[in-house]
């Protein structure tokens, strides 16, 4: 079963820009997790969306904002991109959620310069 | 989610037995324990899970002791390969998908 990918690897933009990352989950899994991962903070969580709804959010302001569709593939998207974003960007997929087993992709590394 | 602390970092040689300690005070009555791995550029992989006692799997042990304010998670003969961050957490089973990760232990196994 092929684990969870998320496209593109790294990523370089510059402030004022906006992203999109992609993430698709394991086959048959429902629920996908966004976190972001920095050196000072940690990891973080941002959202959960399950059957094409946010469920869950953390604390991040609107500028990170993500979707999920009816074949699970869930994308986020940062808005008017500051320094401070710069971060690996994981998701992470499971069942329903509520599994106490998250499968994590390999991660978008973003660079803003 | 119940805050945690565990050690920064651990030094160890292969072969050895690694044990780390992560202390949770303020655990709740529905919480487990939780333990991930991370290497560079990949993201965390699950280890294992507890509530109570001890648990063990094909990788590791981890030991629960009777007021569960603290926790080790022991991993036997390691190799270099087992050099990693390892992240101990603690919440309701039924919130882990909104995980949050503390700092980590970083785990070096040296030849």
């Amino acid at each position: 079963k092929a684990g969870v990918t998320q496209t593109p690897r790294y990523l370089i933009k510059t402030r004022g820009q906006q992203v999109t990352l992609s993430c698709s989950p394991i086959s048959g899994h429902r629920s996908v997790s966004w976190y972001q991962q920095t050196p000072g903070q940690g990891l973080q969580f941002l959202f959960e969306y399950f059957s094409e709804t946010q469920r869950n959010k953390g604390n991040f302001p609107g500028r990170f904002s993500g979707r999920q569709f009816s074949n699970s593939r869930s994308e986020m998207n940062v808005s008017t991109l500051e320094l401070g974003d710069s971060a690996l960007y994981l998701c992470a997929s499971s069942f329903s959620g509520e599994h106490n087993e998250q499968f994590f992709g390999p991660g978008t590394r973003l660079t803003v310069l | 989610l119940a805050k945690t602390t565990q050690p920064i970092s651990m030094d160890s040689y292969e072969g050895q037995e690694v044990n780390i300690t992560c202390s949770h005070n303020n655990i709740a009555t529905n919480d487990y324990i939780t333990w991930y791995q991370q290497f560079p550029s990949q993201g965390p992989r699950f280890i294992i899970q507890g509530y109570k006692t001890k648990v063990t799997n094909e990788v590791a042990s981890l030991f629960i002791p009777a007021d569960r304010k603290s926790s080790t998670l022991s991993l036997p003969r390691v190799s270099l390969s087992d050099t990693a961050v390892y992240y101990c957490l603690v919440g309701d089973i039924m919130a882990l998908y909104k995980l949050s990760f503390g700092a980590g232990t970083t785990v070096t196994v040296r030849a």
